[in-house]
């Protein structure tokens, strides 16, 4: 059983620029959540889906972020004219509801520097 | 207010020692599930452990344990026998019992090291 795996590991962009990071869950999670974490810092909730359906979204998702997960599987997240304040490590999770536990389950996260 | 408060910024442990993590959380919900990950240098999240609220017993997977104070709304990691790859940051995190979402709350960290 492979674990969360995200793509790419690193991504450096100049300011203004569209980048775009994929996730793939755990084989059979049907829950799958983006977080961001700044240096220094716990990571902070983004968004989740249940199988493709996005069920929740923080005020940190600006407008210029759009996240998709087709078919219920592999999910991306979009970040249209970066700035400066995005560069962060983007974290996926995934997770099997109905555990009762829950547990997330985290991949090693992509870090991205805007210039 | 901060929903999780790890107040150690960082802690220092020989090799073979126990050490103490300390975590509160702050909740008004009745049903809540506690975690704590450790996040190695190369930045993956891992999971070590889980308490929920109503689990009357302390929680325990291998060398990790949580000494779960529901009362105090503490939720310690303890690390038996520290070893040298123990060496990373630990988050405590919270996710409370709310009908809609399940984001987990982290608090800011916790970095431990690890000496021979």
């Amino acid at each position: 059983d492979t674990g969360v795996s995200q793509d790419p590991r690193h991504k450096i962009t100049k300011r203004g620029q569209n980048v775009t990071f994929r996730c793939d869950p755990i084989s059979e999670h049907n829950r799958l959540y983006w977080y961001r974490q700044t240096l220094g810092q716990g990571p902070e909730f983004l968004t989740y889906f249940q199988n493709e359906a996005q069920l929740e979204k923080s005020r940190l998702l600006s407008d210029r972020f759009s996240a998709e997960r087709p078919k219920g599987s592999f999910s991306t997240l979009e970040i249209q004219r970066t700035e400066q304040g995005d560069s962060a490590m983007y974290l996926c999770a995934s997770s099997y509801v109905p555990s009762g536990k829950n547990i997330q389950y985290f991949g090693a996260g992509t870090r991205l520097s805007v210039l | 207010a901060q929903k999780i408060t790890q107040t150690q910024p960082g802690m220092f442990v020989q090799e073979k020692e126990a050490v103490t993590l300390d975590c509160t959380y702050d909740t008004s919900d009745q049903s809540y599930g506690l975690f704590w990950y450790k996040q190695p240098s190369s930045g993956e999240m891992i999971f070590l452990i889980y308490q929920g609220s109503y689990d009357e017993q302390n929680a325990t997977e291998g060398r990790y344990s949580l000494n779960f104070q529901k009362a105090r709304k503490s939720a310690n990691l303890v690390i038996s026998a520290s070893q040298l790859g123990d060496s990373a940051m630990y988050f405590c995190a919270m996710r409370e019992g709310r009908a809609t979402g399940t984001a987990l709350i982290f608090g800011k960290g916790t970095t431990l090291s690890v000496s021979s």
